[in-house]
């Protein structure tokens, strides 16, 4: 099986900017997490969503949004971005959910706003 | 709110032998999960192991093993027989079991150094 894949891998973007950022799961899985990883705050859940609903949430602004698609891949989006949104994104794909045995993450994207 | 605590920035090793990497959390929840992740330096994160609160016996995936103390809100990874590929960050998380299952919180991280 292909493994996790996100794109793009990296991304500089000013603030102000909106940006959009994409992962696809490993085949037949259905959710997937979003998470910011940063030096500062370190490692942080943005999102879950399970066919196609988006089932957690994060302590994120409505600046971050997500959405996925029937085939389970699935899409972040930030709006007016800011310096503090530079990070790591880091998606992970699971059968069922994330207390899942079976939990793949991508390599991340690489966001760096200037 | 959960919280959880890796009170070990960085730890080092030598090779083939035992290290214990600690973290313990705070819960009111009677059902849960606790995880252990790896992230090696400029490679992806995996799951090196799980434990689910409900089961007393410790959590084994081959090297790696866990001591979960549930009274004491402990969970400790230990990694047997080191390798110089466990050289990584490892992260402790916590994960309600319910409907919000999906929703982590995860620790600072350790930094494990496997030294030859």
């Amino acid at each position: 099986k292909a493994g996790v894949t996100q794109t793009p891998r990296y991304l500089i973007k000013t603030r102000g900017q909106q940006v959009t950022l994409s992962c696809s799961p490993i085949s037949g899985h259905r959710s997937v997490s979003w998470y910011q990883q940063t030096p500062g705050q370190g490692l942080q859940f943005l999102f879950e969503y399970f066919s196609e609903t988006q089932r957690n949430k994060g302590n994120f602004p409505g600046r971050f949004s997500g959405r996925q698609f029937s085939n389970s891949r699935s899409e972040m989006n930030v709006s007016t971005l800011e310096l503090g949104d530079s990070a790591l994104y880091l998606c992970a794909s699971s059968p069922y959910g994330l207390w899942d045995n079976e939990q793949f993450f991508g390599p991340g994207t690489r966001l760096t706003v200037l | 709110a959960q919280t959880v605590t890796q009170s070990q920035p960085e730890m080092s090793v030598q090779e083939a032998e035992t290290v214990t990497l600690s973290c313990t959390y705070d819960t009111s929840e009677n059902n849960y999960y606790l995880f252990w992740y790896k992230q090696p330096p400029s490679r992806q994160m995996i799951l090196v192991i799980r434990q689910e609160a409900y089961k007393q016996q410790n959590a084994t995936e081959n090297r790696f093993s866990v001591n979960f103390q549930k009274a004491a809100k402990s969970f400790s990874l230990k990694i047997s027989d080191s390798q110089l590929g466990d050289t990584a960050m490892y992260f402790c998380a916590f994960m309600k079991a319910n409907t919000n299952a999906g929703k982590s919180t995860f620790g600072d991280g350790t930094t494990l150094t496997v030294k030859p």
